[in-house]
C-alpha cells in the first residue's frame, strides 16, 4: 500500500530564508506525488505535482520539489520564505486506480 | 470563480440530530471525494464516488453516508452526530481516479456538535 511520511510536523524559518519541507513516500509502483497548501479555515490548494515527466517540478508561489527515486523522497523547497507562506503543507500520493492519501502535514511558521 | 462549492461553511448541529453537508462542482469531474479533517491532522478519506459508483473506506463509520444524485452534486449525511464528529469536512473532485490528475478542493464545512 502506498503512503507518505512528512518529517517534522512544525517548521520555523526566518523571512527570506530557505524553506525545506520533507516528504518520503512508500509505493510499490511509480507514484504520482502532490504538494498541497492549506491556509486556516480553507480547503487545500495544489502547489505542484509529479507525474514522471520531469524530476524537478516547479509550482506556484515560487515553490518547487524534486523527485528522487533512490531516496523515495519528494521534498518541497522555496529559496526565500515570505510571511504569506505561513500555512499547513501536505504531501499526497496517488497510484493509478487509487485515490489520494495525505501525509500528516507540516505547519510552516515564518518569523519576521 | 469557485469550482468546488461547499455549503454551508459553518454548521452547528445538536448531538444525535441528523445533518447534511452539500458539495457542488462546475468542473464536470467524474470523481467526488469526502474527507474528514480534525484539528492539526491530515485529511482522512471517508468515501468517494467514481461517477455513480460509491466506494466506502473500510474504516468509515456507518454513521456516515453519502449521496450523489447527479454529476454536479454530492452530499454527506451524518445520521447521528457525536461530539467526536466535530471536524472540518472537505469535498474534492478529480477528473479521473488516481493517475496524474489532481484533486480540487472546496473551502470546507466546519461542523460543530453541541
Amino acid at each position: 500500500a502506498q503512503s507518505v511520511t512528512q518529517l517534522g510536523s512544525h517548521v520555523s524559518v526566518s523571512e527570506g530564508a530557505l524553506v525545506l519541507l520533507r516528504c518520503n513516500y512508500s509505493s510499490s509502483v511509480p507514484p504520482y506525488l502532490f504538494w498541497y497548501v492549506q491556509y486556516p479555515n480553507q480547503g487545500l490548494q495544489l502547489l505542484l505535482k509529479y507525474t514522471s515527466a520531469a524530476t524537478l517540478v516547479k509550482g506556484i508561489n515560487g515553490f518547487e520539489a524534486e523527485f528522487k527515486k533512490s531516496e523515495t523522497s519528494f521534498h518541497l523547497t522555496k529559496p526565500s520564505a515570505h510571511m504569506s507562506d505561513a500555512a499547513e503543507y501536505f504531501c499526497a500520493v496517488s497510484e493509478p486506480g487509487n485515490q489520494f492519501y495525505f501525509g500528516t502535514g507540516t505547519s510552516l511558521t515564518v518569523i519576521p | 470563480d469557485a469550482m468546488v462549492i461547499q455549503n454551508p461553511r459553518y454548521q452547528v448541529t445538536q448531538f444525535g440530530k441528523p445533518v447534511t453537508l452539500s458539495c457542488s462542482q462546475t468542473l464536470n469531474h467524474n470523481v467526488m471525494y469526502w474527507y474528514q479533517q480534525k484539528s492539526s491532522q491530515a485529511p482522512k478519506l471517508l468515501f468517494h464516488y467514481y461517477d455513480k459508483d460509491f466506494n466506502n473506506e473500510a474504516d468509515t463509520p456507518d454513521n456516515f453516508q453519502s449521496r450523489r444524485p447527479n454529476t454536479s452534486f454530492c452530499f454527506l449525511d451524518i445520521r447521528s452526530p457525536g461530539l467526536g464528529d466535530a471536524a472540518m469536512y472537505l469535498c474534492a473532485t478529480s477528473r479521473d481516479r488516481g493517475k496524474d490528475t489532481e484533486a480540487f478542493f472546496g473551502q470546507g464545512t466546519r461542523l460543530t456538535v453541541v
